[in-house]
């Protein structure tokens, strides 16, 4: 059960958008619209920040958004806060009753 | 508000057992799918097990397939791992997650217990 592919890091400026992106295949992401996405600062519980390719959860902020194409899924945060340094996950549904993550993604927000 | 507390882990030798706990509460427990998903030091999340919210269903990772059983009581708002037959690669930080509710995710995730598998 191989990972989705995410890149290790990223970077970007305070207030600027970046977007983190999450490789799987025909079976996970690309046959599934149960994509999603966790904030993770480590020492704490991770928290799902995207679900369903691109919906938020009460209470998270809009800066956060997520879409899908083929077998790759997005994530992508605008206007960047120090705040938002930290690990990101993706995460599908796949076939045959399986869940798979990503590998993770560092972001620093320089 | 919702709430998941995990017990249960510690050091184990390899090919030992260890069963986790996880308390859930805020939520009608009997109506979600729970799930356990672990972190290895230094690496990424990796799903471990599901249960659907009657315990009627069950799915495994590979890694762990025969080795590992999800149960749950919905009378104690418990889910429980029994670990079996532990390996060194086995060590990691086991989170007890619930499910989203109409959507395969993990919306709530617990503070985690640590796992170590050594002689």
């Amino acid at each position: 059960q191989s990972a989705l592919s995410q890149p290790a890091s990223v970077s970007e400026s305070p207030g600027q958008s970046i977007t983190i992106s999450c490789t799987g295949t025909g079976s996970d992401i690309g046959d599934s619209n149960s994509v999603s996405w966790y904030q993770h600062h480590p020492g704490k519980a991770p928290r799902l920040i995207i679900y369903d390719v691109s919906k938020r959860p009460s209470g998270v902020s809009n800066r956060f958004s997520g879409s899908k194409s083929g077998t790759t899924a997005s994530l992508t945060i605008s206007g960047l806060r120090a705040e938002d340094e930290t690990l990101y996950y993706c995460s599908s549904y796949r076939a045959g009753d399986t869940w798979v993550f990503g590998g993770g993604t560092k972001l620093t927000v320089l | 508000q919702v709430q998941l507390v995990e017990s249960g882990g510690g050091v184990v030798q390899p090919g030992g057992s260890l069963r986790l706990s996880c308390a859930a509460s805020g939520f009608t427990f009997s109506s979600y799918a729970m799930y356990w998903v672990r972190q290895a030091p230094g690496k990424g999340l990796e799903w471990v097990a599901f249960i659907r919210y009657d315990g009627n269903s069950k799915y495994y990772a590979d890694s762990v397939k025969g080795r590992f059983t999800i149960a749950r009581d919905n009378a104690k708002n418990m889910v429980y791992m029994q670990m079996n037959s532990l390996r060194s690669e086995d060590t990691a930080v086991y989170y007890c997650v619930k499910d989203c509710w109409g959507s395969w995710c993990f919306e709530v995730w617990g503070r985690g217990t640590l796992v170590t598998v050594s002689s």
